[in-house]
């Protein structure tokens, strides 16, 4: 079945830091990928998605490059802020209804000024 | 535009209560569903709706019961409380459509004693 990885947290960064955070994913079909972040006592955000390979979904600074060859969808910021500090949840949606999306565990990030 | 509003934002039960988490959406969705967000699990789906009068069961339906009487609302009834359902509840929805993202409300964080 379909199913998304996520790399492990806590991670802790200084401010300015370059941030990656891995995402990997399982499908049968041919998934639309999407970054959600959650703010303390907040839900889920949307924060990019891509729908085909070789997209490049990007928002706030934030990047990531749907990779089918490697079936990945890597989150990536340049320099990260205090206000980034949240959980991010890598998912994917294979069908048009939303019983089909599968989410990671999230990763949480801390950002130390 | 409000999106997606869940109330309450936070409750207290004892075992064997029931209680009803409201969930409502003005953005004319089709799809609706219920997660449960637990430390270390992600997000798991509860129940959701294709449309007003159609509810099937996610990945962990037992305990809890739905209705969708209308577009916009989507209540999740618990029917008699347990510790195991403490967690933090979200509603979602979704426009349908393969590339649609999920739109979250705020969440309900339900303790059960």
């Amino acid at each position: 079945g379909d199913s998304v990885t996520q790399m492990e947290g806590p991670v802790t960064l200084s401010e300015e830091a370059f941030l990656t955070i891995n995402c990997t994913y399982t499908a049968t079909g041919y998934p639309s990928l999407f970054w959600y972040v959650q703010y303390p006592g907040e839900g889920l955000q949307l924060l990019l998605k891509a729908t085909k390979a070789d997209d490049k979904g990007s928002n706030k600074g934030f990047e990531a490059t749907y990779r089918k060859e490697t079936t990945s969808f890597h989150l990536e910021k340049g320099s990260v802020q205090v206000s980034d500090s949240a959980v991010y949840f890598c998912a994917l949606s294979e069908g048009s209804t939303g019983n089909q999306f599968y989410f990671g565990t999230g990763t949480s990030l801390t950002v130390i000024p | 535009n409000a999106g997606v509003t869940q109330t309450p934002k936070f409750q207290v039960l004892k075992t064997g209560q029931s209680m009803t988490l409201q969930c409502a959406q003005d953005m004319n969705h089709e799809y609706m569903s219920w997660y449960r967000q637990d430390p270390g699990m992600g997000l798991r789906l509860i129940h959701y709706s294709v449309g007003a009068g159609i509810t099937d069961q996610g990945e962990v339906p037992n305990g809890y019961n739905v209705s969708r009487s209308t577009t916009e609302d989507f209540p999740l009834r618990l029917l008699s409380a347990a510790p195991s359902q403490t967690s933090v509840y979200f509603c979602a929805s979704m426009r349908g459509g393969r590339n649609s993202p999920l739109h979250f409300g705020n969440g309900t964080r339900l303790t059960v004693t």
